[in-house]
């Protein structure tokens, strides 16, 4: 069975400082991993995901994820972080059947 | 082009009661899910459809939730007898199908049983 463990509930850092929320999976297949964000009283979007290819893969809000097989980890970073930021982050994994596993959820909160 | 909609967006009901809760999701996606998510946790995927049929029923929690989706579109989730620990919130989500497909999430029903 696959899981998904977000090791942090909680990241405060201030504006402009840079930011990573870990996200580590186990499944004993091949899985796509995709991290979702939910800003204040707003639904889940998608924010980023990993099918193959280059293991790094970057958002349009200058968020990027590395997916490190060896280590089953799918790490959120961004280099500098904006009050707009502010939401919360799910990592998620699904295999071939789609069905979608999420973490627990990292609340992001950057402090001017 | 129209999201996932959701109705009702809240719901309050008294345990021991029967709810419906629909889903539609963006049109054209053969692939519909439901999650439910609880307060401080990340969604909880309970069934998945593609087409008409559940292609996954494994997250259901037990037999007094039940899904439907008869015409490949619109879904209905079934929460029978409710009680207070079905209370969250419960998102649905649409996709293509194909595998790694992103999910489209609605913007969820929020169920209090009492």
């Amino acid at each position: 069975a696959q899981s998904v463990t977000q090791l942090d509930s909680q990241v405060p850092v201030f504006e402009e400082a840079p930011v990573e929320l870990r996200c580590n999976y186990s499944s004993s297949v091949s899985v796509y991993l995709f991290w979702y964000v939910q800003y204040p009283n707003q639904g889940l979007q998608l924010l980023l995901k990993y099918l193959s290819g280059s293991t790094l893969v970057e958002s349009i809000n200058g968020f990027e994820a590395e997916f490190n097989k060896s280590q089953t980890s799918f790490h959120l970073r961004k280099p500098s972080v904006h009050i707009s930021d502010t939401a919360e982050y799910f990592c998620a994994v699904t295999i071939n059947n789609n069905d979608m596993r999420f973490g627990a959820g990292t609340r992001l909160t950057v402090k001017p | 082009g129209a999201g996932v909609s959701q109705t009702p967006s809240n719901k309050v009901t008294e345990k021991g009661k029967y709810v419906e809760l629909r889903c539609d999701p963006i049109s054209g996606h053969t692939a519909l899910y439901w999650y439910r998510q609880s307060l401080g946790q990340g969604p909880e995927f309970l069934i998945y459809f593609q087409g008409t049929g559940a292609a996954d029923d494994s997250g259901l929690p037990n037999d007094r939730f039940f899904a439907v989706r008869p015409e490949g579109s619109v879904s209905t989730l079934k929460i029978q007898r409710t009680e207070r620990g079905d209370s969250a919130v419960y998102l649905c989500a649409s996709s293509r199908g194909l595998a790694g497909d992103t999910q489209y999430f609605g913007p969820g029903t929020r169920l209090t049983v009492l």
